[in-house]
């Protein structure tokens, strides 16, 4: 599985945007980017995915690089609960497992 | 409608024990994933179960196993458990094996503790 790379942790003030990146320089034509978060005491939660171009959905905005090899997730106001480890993740058209790696803690300040 | 709900929250066992964690999909959904997640880290994929059968598995050892009724409902069995496997352990649902684009809902997870 082609692997992501993301920064351990992040930090932001409430209700301004956080920008959270990932790389992926082994990305192959066949794979999705899919965001899930983790909230505390909770299972992952789907975020946004997208495959070559930007996608806007209720909670985020994932821009995706031109050459795929790197994306950023965008939540536009963060709130305190936003605070979660956020997840980066390649996944194959065809499958469906999530490969998971360490993601960014995201920490929000009131 | 119910999400995907999986039982029991906490669990204790002792080394060598055996475990059965249960999982029942989100309401429409007929694949489930299982995934381990040790302390601070990202969680692991165990393995599928999509038509009652394991399509797909991580690298697990066959002390784990796993059933899917035909409700869609599914069971994680680990055998002569091992302080190692104390994790939360997440049940994942899909519908259709969620190929590529399909949004993936977990459960609250289990919580294991082994001593």
């Amino acid at each position: 599985d082609a692997k992501t790379t993301q920064p351990n942790s992040m930090e932001s003030n409430e209700e301004e945007p956080v920008h959270l990146p990932c790389n992926h320089s082994t990305i192959s034509g066949t794979d999705y980017i899919h965001w899930y978060r983790q909230l505390p005491s909770q299972g992952p939660e789907y975020v946004i995915h997208g495959l070559t171009s930007n996608v806007n959905n209720r909670m985020a905005s994932l821009a995706i690089a031109e050459d795929r090899k790197s994306s950023t997730l965008i939540l536009h106001r963060a709130t305190l609960r936003d605070a979660a480890v956020y997840y980066c993740i390649l996944r194959k058209a065809a499958g469906n497992k999530l490969t998971f790696g360490g993601g960014t803690r995201v920490l929000v300040k009131p | 409608d119910a999400g995907v709900t999986q039982s029991p929250t906490h669990l204790i066992k002792t080394r060598g024990q055996q475990v059965t964690l249960r999982c029942s999909p989100k309401s429409g959904h007929d694949t489930v994933s299982w995934y381990q997640q040790a302390l601070g880290q990202g969680p692991q994929f165990i393995f599928q179960y999509y038509e009652e059968e394991e399509r797909q598995r991580g690298n697990f050892p066959d002390r784990f196993s796993g059933h899917q009724f035909p409700n869609y409902s599914s069971e994680l069995n680990v055998n002569a458990l091992l302080l190692g496997d104390s994790a939360l352990y997440l049940c994942a649902s899909s519908f259709g094996q969620g190929r590529g684009t399909g949004e993936l809902f977990f459960g609250e997870g289990s919580r294991l503790t082994v001593l």
